[in-house]
């Protein structure tokens, strides 16, 4: 159980252009959605975190107009990073908390974003 | 002072070895302790998480936290080839606070 998707695993994208990345619960209904962006041998940095129905909340220096969070369902929450420039490339990861494990985190494969 | 401190290694192992991973951390007032595993370009996956002080053990895993110095670890015994892997330790908070992560490499 616990498993977490995302699409797709991997995307080149053109500068300027904007990229959608779907995160999915399976197997639980994810009350909250957690994305986070890794650089090369660095840790996971929390960019935001989204409650189903309701708006994201961003961390300090995240820019909530270039990283449109939506979280629609209780599995599923989509990023779209807009207007993407080439040091928007990284490694995005969704993580996802149901009701009953509050304070286990699951999370997904993974998203590596190239701008080109 | 970073409220999760952990050392990046990278720390190289012969198979069958014990490994001991730490961490530190800042604030007394934390009570939920993780210990994740980061293969590389995949995303982290839950080992273990404790509650309180004490010790939690699981298979080859045994995560030890001590509250009275604020460290946390992970011991990792008969270690294989295929723990070899970015081993990250979190606080978590409602919303986690990772460590910077320690690269394991166990070679045969």
């Amino acid at each position: 159980g616990a498993v977490v998707s995302q699409h797709p695993s991997w995307v080149i994208c053109k500068s300027g252009t904007s990229v959608k990345i779907e995160c999915r619960s399976l197997d639980f209904q994810a009350t909250t959605m957690f994305w986070y962006r890794q650089f090369p041998k660095q840790s996971l940095m929390l960019m935001a975190t989204s409650n189903e129905g309701s708006k994201a909340t961003y961390e300090q220096g995240v820019e909530k107009d270039k990283f449109l969070i939506n979280h629609a369902s209780l599995t599923l929450s989509t990023l779209t990073v807009t207007s993407a420039h080439p040091e928007d490339s990284s490694f995005y990861i969704c993580s996802a908390r149901g009701v009953r494990g509050r304070y286990e985190q699951y999370f997904g494969p993974g998203t590596r974003l190239t701008v080109t | 002072q970073k409220e999760v401190e952990q050392d990046p290694g990278p720390l190289s192992v012969p198979e069958g070895a014990i490994v001991s991973l730490n961490c530190t951390y800042s604030n007394s007032a934390f009570q939920y302790f993780m210990w994740y595993r980061q293969y590389s370009r995949k995303g982290p996956e839950l080992l273990m998480y404790t509650y309180s002080s004490g010790n939690k053990e699981d298979g080859r895993f045994t995560a030890q936290v001590d509250k009275s110095s604020k460290y946390i670890s992970l011991f990792i015994r008969d270690s294989q080839p295929s723990d070899s892997a970015t081993y990250l330790c979190a606080i978590n908070t409602d919303k986690l606070i990772f460590g910077t992560g320690t690269r394991l490499q166990v070679f045969p």
